[in-house]
């Protein structure tokens, strides 16, 4: 059973230009998170997913970030017009949880890296 | 607002030589504690769940306690492998998301 995998592993963009971070969950898995990690910070939550739907985006910037999760495909998390406070690790976590009583833990990818240049 | 507090913020161990992580927490109502351990560059693994005060879990060297208020990560007797960052996060029953502290950088010397 595949774990939850992230790609590009590494990514690299001009400030001003978008990037595109994938997230495909554990197989089962309907929720996804998406998490960001600064050097020496601890990670802090964007944006709460499950498919087609999005649960709670209390996290996330209000501009230039948004996120989704199709019904088929991966979760995308997209940075518009990005800038050097962008570079971060960002982490895609999925869950099978289903309801808000079911308890359960969530998984996590190993990121992706995004260095704004 | 709920919040994870982590001490100490580094440790420093001989290989064989005991030692606890501290996790304190302040949450509205407690669906769940988790322990993650990181290695560099890597992503959280996860380690454990604790839903109730009184519950402990163990794998290998590592044993989780929880209570009203804190966690607790025992290692007994650590080895250099088990050197890592270990992250501790609460979920609340009236929210979605885990809150995480800063964690607890381990280092176990040989």
């Amino acid at each position: 059973n595949a774990g939850v995998m992230q790609n590009p592993r590494h990514l690299v963009r001009r400030r001003g230009q978008e990037a595109r971070l994938r997230c495909s969950p554990m197989k089962g898995h309907s929720h996804v998170y998406w998490y960001r990690q600064l050097p020496e910070e601890g990670l802090k939550f964007m944006v709460y997913l499950q498919k087609e739907n999005i649960i709670d985006e209390s996290g996330m910037p209000k501009e230039r970030f948004s996120a989704e999760f199709p019904k088929e495909g991966p979760s995308i998390l997209r940075i518009q017009q990005v800038v050097r406070g962008d570079s971060a690790a960002y982490f895609c976590a999925s869950s099978p949880r289903d309801n808000l009583y079911y308890y359960t833990e969530a998984f996590f990818g190993q990121g992706t890296r995004l260095t704004v240049v | 607002e709920d919040q994870v507090t982590q001490s100490p913020e580094a440790l420093r161990l001989q290989e064989g030589e005991s030692s606890s992580l501290n996790c304190s927490y302040t949450v509205s109502g407690l669906r769940g504690l988790f322990w993650y351990r990181q290695d560099p560059g890597k992503g959280p693994e996860f380690l454990f769940t604790l839903y109730s005060a009184g519950e402990e879990k163990e794998k290998e060297r590592l044993k989780a306690t929880l209570t009203k208020k804190e966690s607790f990560l025992h290692i007994t007797a650590p080895k250099p492998e088990d050197s890592a960052t270990y992250l501790c996060a609460v979920q609340a029953d009236t929210g979605n998301q885990f809150y995480f502290g800063t964690g607890t950088s381990l280092t176990v010397i040989p």
